[in-house]
């Protein structure tokens, strides 16, 4: 059973358009991590959500944690084709403890 | 550079094979990582040292085996590997101060069983 679970697995859109990747679980979390991951390279931490509710912005990237802290998503507005590489979403519990859900990957073609 | 180096970056051996994956941290963390990361599926957690004591180990076959001789290196020992253990092996480390750590991550090894 995945704890984490995100969708869609795959996004291919062209530059200049809007996309939002989700992350679900049933389970409660003590705070969400993003990490994108770039082809041969290991995973780089975006941000970390604490509070239910939370929204945080990076540049284009608008990310929110769902009220009940089981749940996140990830907005980015007008796609570069820097953006392209693998989604991840980590829930962590009692602080250190890391589960990571399979990733979306997206391809922002020029 | 994230500051966490792992060796080597490919690795392509076969089932009777011993080799060993090397992994260094110049960032003064405390808490290191072995995950596995397998096409299609979630990062799978394997070991976790915390101030070189092992308190992870998630179900991980014996033909696994992790060493961490101080806090800027980890190792993990592979003997009689199979070829569904093919994957990016990606090491981390984080502070461990009891707050809401972050991961850093090397580039990994690629590993492939024969």
């Amino acid at each position: 059973t995945q704890l984490l679970e995100q969708s869609p697995q795959f996004l291919s859109i062209q530059e200049g358009e809007n996309l939002t990747v989700y992350c679900n679980s049933s389970s409660v979390f003590s705070s969400l991590q993003w990490y994108r991951q770039e082809p041969g390279e290991g995973p780089v931490l975006l941000v970390t959500v604490v509070t239910g509710g939370e929204v945080k912005k990076l540049k284009r990237l608008t990310f929110q944690f769902g009220d009940a802290r089981k749940d996140s998503s990830l907005h980015i507005t007008a796609a570069q084709p820097g953006d392209t590489g693998l989604y991840l979403c980590a829930g962590i519990y009692n602080f250190n403890k890391f589960y990571f859900g399979s990733g979306t990957k997206l391809n922002v073609k020029p | 550079e994230t500051g966490v180096t792992q060796t080597p970056r490919h690795l392509v051996m076969g089932m009777t094979n011993k080799k060993s994956l090397k992994c260094e941290q110049h960032l003064g963390h405390n808490a290191m990582y072995w995950y596995k990361q397998s096409a299609k599926k979630p990062l799978e957690l394997m070991f976790v040292y915390s101030l070189e004591e092992r308190v992870e180990n998630n179900s991980v076959p014996s033909r696994f085996s992790p060493e961490c001789p101080n806090s800027s290196h980890l190792f993990l020992h592979l003997h009689t590997l199979q070829p569904e253990d093919s994957a990016l092996y990606l090491c981390a480390s984080s502070h461990d101060s009891g707050g809401n750590e972050k991961l850093f991550f090397g580039s990994g090894t690629q590993l492939s069983v024969l």
